[in-house]
């Protein structure tokens, strides 16, 4: 079974600084999604960025970006430039594609991270 | 307005008294999926639907029933619910698969006594 870890539970950083959230997953899969999802204050969950295991190059989305390393199962999550609404929980989560040929369309998540950004 | 809808919203019930959490998405989505959040826990996916008539089970289905006989409608069925499963409770819903964006809902605050 897949696991997704977040080791860092709470976070805080001043505003307009640069943040780094940490996500490792275990697989025997090759091929697979990584996903970071938000929820802020108001629990609405949402997708912050997407990565296919098969692309060389790191996801980015305006001021979130990842790190991912597939030999090291590390998918971490870069938010440049911080603002206030990027206070949130931030889950990391994974999918098995290769499973999914077979009917298993499972999405796994991580723990979360509590991001505060300060004023 | 694109949307996925969950009610109620709060339910405080007691131990054995059946419920059931509505869902209800309106964009036409194939995939749909319940998940509970418990503190230092994070998600965890409970049932997922591909289609209608076609569920399955996620990391932790005991104690839940879903069923799908209409593509927007994915209702979470506790027959008998415990204190265990008192928890936040969303459901979620994509175009065709769990690898597209995940949309959801709002979210349902249970409180088992």
């Amino acid at each position: 079974a897949q696991t997704v870890t977040q080791s860092q539970p709470e976070m805080s950083v001043q505003e307009a600084e640069t943040v780094t959230l940490s996500c490792t997953y275990d697989t025997s899969e090759s091929n697979y999604y990584l996903f970071w999802y938000k929820q802020p204050p108001s629990r609405q969950m949402i997708l912050v960025i997407r990565q296919e295991a098969y692309k060389q190059q790191n996801a980015t989305e305006n001021r979130f970006s990842v790190n991912f390393q597939k030999a090291a199962k590390s998918f971490s999550l870069k938010i440049s430039d911080s603002q206030l609404g990027d206070t949130a929980m931030y889950f990391c989560a994974f999918m098995d594609v290769e499973g999914a040929d077979f009917g298993n369309e499972k999405l796994t998540f991580g723990t979360g991270t509590r991001l505060t950004i300060i004023p | 307005e694109a949307q996925v809808t969950q009610n109620p919203r709060y339910l405080i019930t007691v131990t054995g008294k059946k419920l059931t959490v509505t869902c209800s998405q309106n964009m036409n989505h194939e995939y749909m999926s319940w998940y509970r959040q418990d503190p230092g826990l994070g998600l965890r996916q409970i049932y997922y639907s591909m289609n209608v008539e076609v569920t399955d089970k996620g990391d932790v289905p005991e104690g839940y029933k879903v069923s799908r006989k209409e593509k927007r409608n994915f209702p979470l069925i506790l027959e008998s619910p415990s204190p265990n499963q008192t928890s936040l409770y969303f459901c979620a819903s994509s175009l065709l698969r769990a690898t597209d964006t995940q949309y959801f809902g709002p979210g349902t605050r249970l409180t088992v006594l």
